[in-house]
């Protein structure tokens, strides 16, 4: 089973600052199944990202996905009141796993 | 619109059962591959179980292997889970999602659309 190990697990930042999101896998990831949700409180996860890097339909810009093999990242350029949630990477897969999450709060 | 609606949960006594259902609409059901997800109180997500298109190819996590049992009715637009022998640690929110998938120069999958899930109590 592959673990994918998310860092870290809160970010404390002010709107308007860059958050930078890190998921770690325990071996190589395939990019075209790699993905990452956001979830608010009381509300089912949202896909942001997918392939790595491919935004969701109607996901903002400043929602950047990178990496790949065993690390990628999950960049916020500049974070809005409405992106403070947290945010699960996931491998698509037979056996599919979620990170354990970042909490993005506002400082 | 692509809608998932969950339905089923409740409270139920340790080795007790629920069986959870998704009715599916928007899209054509019979195309996709299915999962349940679940996150108990406070925590992250867990994957659960995985059934194709067809119901040819289904899939458990190590968790709930051997309790639980994943089923689709293409005819019906459906979806369920039955829960078995159910323990307080099954205490979760849970979710259908459908599994997207693009295809280009590669193969790409993954969760695209999500139910707004069922709560399950396991308590006696």
């Amino acid at each position: 089973e592959i673990v994918l190990t998310q860092s870290p697990g809160t970010l404390s930042l002010s709107p308007g600052e860059r958050a930078t999101l890190s998921c770690r896998a325990s071996q190589s990831v395939s990019s075209t199944y790699l993905a990452w949700h956001q979830q608010k409180p009381g509300q089912p996860p949202r896909l942001l990202i997918y392939g790595a890097s491919s935004r969701a339909t109607g996901i903002p810009d400043r929602f950047t996905g990178s990496g790949s093999g065993t690390d990628f990242t999950l960049t916020i350029s500049r974070l809005e009141p409405e992106d403070f949630a947290v945010y699960y990477c996931h491998q698509y897969g037979a056996s599919s796993t979620f990170g354990g999450g970042t909490r993005v709060e506002i400082k | 619109e692509v809608q998932l609606v969950e339905s089923g949960g409740g409270l139920v006594k340790p080795g007790g059962s629920l069986r959870l259902s998704c009715a599916a609409s928007g899209f054509t059901f019979s195309s996709y591959t299915m999962n349940w997800v679940r996150q108990a109180p406070g925590k992250g997500l867990e994957w659960v179980s995985s059934i194709s298109s067809s119901g040819s190819y289904i899939y458990y996590a190590d968790s709930v292997k051997g309790r639980f049992s994943i089923s689709r009715d293409n005819a019906r637009d459906s979806l369920h889970l039955q829960l078995n022998s159910l323990k307080a640690d099954d205490t979760a929110v849970y979710y259908c999602a459908r599994v997207g998938f693009h295809y280009d120069s590669s193969a790409y999958y993954y969760f695209d659309y999500w139910g707004q899930g069922t709560l399950v109590t396991v308590s006696s």
